[in-house]
């Protein structure tokens, strides 16, 4: 079957700096998205990885590691605002797309 | 640039009765369609998908049914509503299955 596992929950402190590991056992692979959701609200597209590596955007990174079915994203210089779900998606062999259950993030002042 | 409507917003209804959700997208043609429920604290579970109009992929068996009359709309649809239904109901949007999804704003359904 296919999986993808997320920690449910995380706390971190504004300021800082924290990792959100995302690991998925799929029928093929095609890409992976990180998708951002407050509480009540539609999820935002953050970041897309195909190949191996780090793509940077702004405080926020994303790595994959094909090889071993793992990515993660990292937040750096925490807000307030940050505080929300995170969402792991994978394009699997059919192009279909593949959700974990979400990483709910904590940000304590 | 291209819009996700969705409506309405939020919606109660009794068990039993039927249910209609409309989702219409401007500003781009052709696009795969998607139907989404989420459970309070969970993750999005996929309900259908259209990649064209008329073309409607099941992903869940249940008592809910998807259309899209036209390219750029697509209805979820039940004709008696059951109090597991309750849930957020997201649409959402793609170019393509290698792009990002845009989503609408959602419905809050709650089944009494």
């Amino acid at each position: 079957g296919q999986n993808i596992d997320q920690p449910t929950e995380m706390t971190a402190t504004e300021g800082a700096i924290v990792q959100i590991n995302c690991t998925y056992q799929t029928s093929g692979f095609n890409g992976l998205f990180w998708y951002q959701q407050h509480a009540g609200e539609a999820p935002t597209f953050l970041s897309y990885n195909v190949l191996d590596g780090l793509e940077e955007k702004g405080r926020f990174s994303s790595f994959l590691s094909r090889s071993k079915g793992y990515s993660y994203l990292l937040l750096k210089e925490l807000q307030m605002k940050d505080s929300a779900s995170y969402l792991c998606a994978v394009v699997d062999s059919n192009y279909q797309l593949i959700w974990g259950a979400g990483t709910k993030l904590i940000i304590k002042p | 640039s291209q819009t996700i409507h969705q409506w309405p917003a939020t919606l109660v209804q009794p068990v039993g009765s039927p249910l209609s959700l409309e989702c219409t997208v401007e500003g781009t043609s052709n696009p795969n369609l998607y139907w989404y429920r989420q459970a309070a604290g969970r993750g999005l579970q996929l309900l259908f998908y259209s990649v064209g109009i008329g073309q409607i992929s099941s992903e869940v068996p249940q008592n809910l049914s998807a259309s899209r009359p036209q390219d750029r709309q697509f209805i979820l649809s039940s004709k008696k509503l059951l109090l597991s239904d309750s849930g957020f109901y997201l649409c959402a949007w793609t170019r393509d299955a290698w792009h990002e999804q845009y989503f609408g704003p959602g419905t809050r359904l709650t089944v009494t």
